[in-house]
């Protein structure tokens, strides 16, 4: 166990659908990464909060959204969703900056349908 | 701005012999760098990190990685492979500039075969 918890694991939707993962990061950190790994993208950086505030910001779609709460859970919104947003999502998280490496979770795996 | 070049896409090995992963790492200064390991169904676990202390780096599981600067390489070994070392492998470096996020190399799928 990592210590950085995602949910749901597996979540199976259909297109135009919305949903929402949800991450807890470890015990202490204050940053939240949110990471896409598909196929033919391979990983790829969608979005950093720390304590609450975004901090950065990468290939993430207007359909994508996110926040991070008071407690520094983070949750990823994705709307609209095609058949291309099929993929699994990673968070991290982080004590300091990215120079420390990050702590991940197991991921959720979003099947488009 | 940093890049790595991870320099195979798959490498096989037999069960006891050794594994050498290739990175190759494009940077304007000597970066932070690390290798992370993926399992199947399974999340990202950090293997090794280089943060221009030693230039040798010893990780999880037996595996190590040597900073060469001359070379711009950051390969990664184990001396004898394990059937649970068949994973993915990723070769990444965090991307200077105050932006907070990780450059990840295409990774490495390495097969052990007994």
């Amino acid at each position: 166990d990592s210590g950085v918890t995602q949910t749901p694991k597996h979540l199976i939707t259909a297109t135009g659908q919305r949903v929402t993962l949800r991450c807890s990061p470890r015990s202490g950190d204050l940053s939240v990464y949110w990471y896409q790994q598909s196929l033919d993208q391979g990983l790829q950086f969608l979005i950093q909060y720390y304590n609450g505030e975004e901090r950065a910001k990468g290939n993430i779609l207007e359909r994508f959204s996110a926040q991070q709460f008071p407690d520094l859970h983070s949750e990823l919104n994705l709307s609209s969703l095609e058949l291309g947003d099929s993929a699994l999502y990673f968070c991290a998280s982080s004590a300091s900056g990215a120079d420390y490496g990050y702590t991940f979770g197991s991921g959720t795996r979003l099947t488009v349908v | 701005a940093q890049s790595v070049t991870q320099l195979d896409s798959h490498v096989s090995v037999s069960e006891g012999t050794p594994v050498l992963l290739r990175c190759n790492y494009s940077s304007s200064y000597s970066p932070s760098l690390f290798w992370y390991v993926q399992h199947p169904n399974k999340g990202l676990q950090l293997l090794l990190k280089y943060t221009s202390a030693a230039t040798l780096v010893k990780g999880i599981n037996g595996f190590e990685a040597e900073f060469k600067k001359s070379e711009t390489s950051f390969h990664l070994t184990k001396p004898s492979a394990h059937m649970s070392d068949a994973a993915e492998y990723f070769c990444v470096v965090p991307l200077s500039g105050g932006y907070n996020k990780l450059i990840f190399g295409a990774g490495t799928r390495l097969a052990v075969h007994p």
